[in-house]
């Protein structure tokens, strides 16, 4: 089983519409999560950070988190197409020092 | 508050010449990681420093190494170019544990 699965891209929607993305992890000693959002050619830039079950909402971005199930989410609401970019699921393994474990992230795509 | 700065922006070298990046982490974060980014790869994690140690390192070759300084200033060196080597590098720096993670706007490395 790989470390951190995201949902397999690329993901289109129209523009206005919610984006899902999910994101599973291996290491149930994790016990903060990050998601990242990368343009192309550019550096991966933090969006959300959750540390506790349920939800966490910040502007239009939606973070869920289920430690339960090894279950992350991000939801993004009135997708805009600058929304356009790879989103990279990341939780920190306490077990490895705390190293963050980044998925391969998913293509979106938000067509207008 | 200024941000993880690298230097240089933008690389050339060749084949069997070595290289050393440099990162400067936000003021106060005492952790620094180091990636490579290559097409279709995603984010390989290289290693990480924390107050001068190596805490976690990723699965590359001898070739590449690092260090951390005691201003918490990093860098990483690769010897021996290879075609392969020809990637973006990014380092990003974090008050460390469970904290959040930022990225630095890398370095383009390209090896002819």
């Amino acid at each position: 089983q790989k470390e951190v699965e995201q949902n397999s891209g690329p993901l289109s929607v129209p523009e206005g519409a919610i984006a899902s993305l999910n994101c599973t992890y291996s290491d149930r000693g994790s016990q903060s999560f990050f998601w990242y959002r990368q343009y192309s050619g550019k550096s991966p830039e933090l969006i959300m950070s959750i540390y506790s079950n349920g939800d966490k909402e910040d502007g239009r971005f939606t973070a869920q988190l289920n430690k339960a199930s090894q279950y992350v989410s991000l939801l993004i609401r009135d997708s805009q197409p600058s929304d356009s970019a790879t989103y990279l699921c990341a939780p920190r393994e306490r077990t490895r020092n705390y190293k963050l474990t980044f998925g391969k992230g998913t293509l979106l795509t938000v067509n207008p | 508050k200024a941000g993880v700065t690298q230097t240089p922006r933008y690389l050339i070298k060749t084949r069997g010449q070595q290289v050393t990046l440099s990162c400067s982490p936000i003021s106060g974060h005492r952790s620094v990681s180091w990636y490579q980014q290559t097409p279709g790869q995603g984010l390989q994690f290289l290693f990480e420093y924390f107050s001068e140690t190596q805490r976690n390192k990723g699965n590359f070759p001898g070739r590449f190494s690092g260090r951390q300084f005691s201003n918490s200033r990093s860098e990483m060196n690769v010897s021996t170019l290879e075609l392969g080597d020809s990637a973006l590098y990014l380092c990003a720096s974090s008050l460390g544990g469970e904290n959040e993670q930022f990225f630095g706007p890398g370095t383009r490395l390209t090896v002819l």
